[in-house]
């Protein structure tokens, strides 16, 4: 398996609050991605990173923002969560760009906003 | 929206058996790829398959690819209750983009 570790695996917390959650790799790969999972829509990319400080959006990135500061962690934050953002995260990475590469998954956080 | 859609959304079989899946998409792609769910964990890669191949197998997987028709089916042979499992494709589309766009999967069921 690949060195992916999320964390946390789960959490419960309040509408309003911030949230973090980080991915940690140990494969040294370029390309890391932020995934959510809900019922019926399969996985949606957040964001996604192709490098230390780069960084560009996926299709629902709103309420959502990421950081890399280091090769093997990257972090995605919710300012304000909101009830619509209770789902399963998923963080992935790939050697190269995920459309030309297979790419590897954590085991994901299960997030539950009050 | 999503750019590749699965067919049947659930498949419940006899071990042993075959299982079919079939993935539509919209757009011209760049390649296709197949993932494996187990409940609770992450997805786990199982086969890519370019816009210029018509088919490939890894061990008991064949995946084709109908370019035409926009279609791609993943069969799983002489299925083992460990295959139980949730089956997603993904797509990449001709520009440039680094992105994945995933399905909403087919949930395969293997009777012991």
């Amino acid at each position: 398996d690949a060195g992916i570790t999320q964390s946390p695996r789960h959490k419960v917390t309040e509408t309003g609050t911030p949230v973090t959650l980080r991915c940690h790799q140990t494969e040294n790969h370029r390309y890391m991605y932020w995934y959510r999972q809900d019922p019926g829509h399969g996985l949606r990319l957040i964001h996604y990173s192709y490098g230390v400080k780069d960084t560009d959006k996926g299709e629902v990135s709103d309420g959502y923002s990421v950081s890399r500061s280091k090769t093997e962690d990257f972090l995605l934050t919710l300012e304000s969560a909101t009830s619509s953002q209770t789902s399963v995260y998923f963080c992935a990475i790939s050697e190269e760009a995920g459309r030309t590469q297979p790419q590897h998954f954590g085991d994901g956080t299960r997030l539950s906003i009050l | 929206s999503q750019q590749g859609e699965e067919d049947p959304q659930a498949l419940s079989i006899q071990e042993g058996e075959n299982a079919t899946m079939n993935c539509s998409y919209k757009t011209s792609i760049n390649n296709l790829q197949w993932y494996r769910q187990n409940s609770g964990r992450g997805l786990v890669h199982l086969i890519l398959i370019r816009s210029n191949e018509r088919e490939k197998h890894s061990g008991r997987l064949r995946v084709t690819l109908d370019t035409s028709k926009k279609s791609s089916s993943l069969l799983i042979t002489a299925s083992r209750a460990a295959d139980t499992a949730s089956y997603f494709c993904a797509t990449s589309w001709m520009d440039s983009s680094y992105k994945l766009i995933f399905g909403s999967g087919t949930r395969l069921l293997v009777r012991p």
